[in-house]
């Protein structure tokens, strides 16, 4: 375990259906990011929340919802979601402006659009 | 704006070989650079960092990487490949100058599948 983690690690849901991904650390950090990992290209930095406010949401289409109640808790909410949506979603965290150290990743939801 | 390049999709290399995975950055700064790891089906995973200091970095797992200001790049290397080594390997970038927003803006490559061979 890296100290962030996220449930579920496989999610399949249809076109119509609601979910949520959910994404929690206790390492003390106070910025939290979501990407999404889609085979052969870069990761996709999707939000980021620092000190619990979005500060960054890179044109992601309004079926994805993030919420950030608290400093360790992020989530992600889906809602009629598109095959191409399927992915890998990770989670990571970071201190706010201590540059000399990176992101902390959790394992990922692997989700499946049908 | 900043960027990765690594421009090896797959690296095949015998186990007991070097490896070598390369990796090219452009910042308008100075950068901090960063090697991520990622097995199947799990998160990345730090391996090693750049900061300030010795152009060699060393990491976890027995992988380094070598800083070269002038060639603007960071490859990792290890001298002994293990067959356990085989995953993706991503290269990550950020420059020192980057600030406000309250975040680390960290830009990755799009990734190296490395496969060591028994």
């Amino acid at each position: 375990e890296t100290g962030v983690t996220q449930t579920p690690r496989h999610l399949v849901m249809g076109m119509t259906n609601k979910k949520s991904l959910k994404c929690e650390q206790h390492l003390g950090h106070n910025a939290m990011y979501w990407y999404k990992q889609s085979a052969k290209k870069p990761l996709e930095l999707m939000f980021v929340y620092s000190l619990e406010e979005r500060v960054e949401n890179n044109s992601v289409p309004s079926r994805f919802s993030p919420e950030c109640p608290n400093s360790s808790h992020l989530f992600l909410h889906l809602h009629t979601l598109q095959p191409e949506d399927s992915a890998l979603y990770l989670c990571a965290s970071s201190q706010r402006t201590v540059s000399n150290y990176g992101y902390t990743f959790g394992s990922g939801t692997r989700l499946t659009v049908v | 704006a900043q960027s990765v390049a690594q421009p090896e999709d797959q690296v095949n290399v015998a186990e007991g070989n070097p490896l070598t995975v390369k990796c090219t950055y452009s910042v308008s700064g100075n950068p901090y650079l960063f090697w991520y790891v990622q097995y199947p089906n799990r998160g990345l995973q730090f391996l090693l960092k750049y900061i300030t200091g010795d152009n060699l970095v060393k990491g976890s797992y027995g992988f380094e990487a070598e800083f070269n200001k002038s060639q603007t790049s960071f490859h990792l290397k290890k001298p002994s490949a293990l067959v356990s080594d085989s995953a993706l390997y991503f290269c990550a970038v950020r420059d020192r100058s980057s600030a406000g927003g309250g975040y680390q803006k960290v830009t990755f490559g799009i990734g190296t599948k490395l496969q060591v061979i028994p």
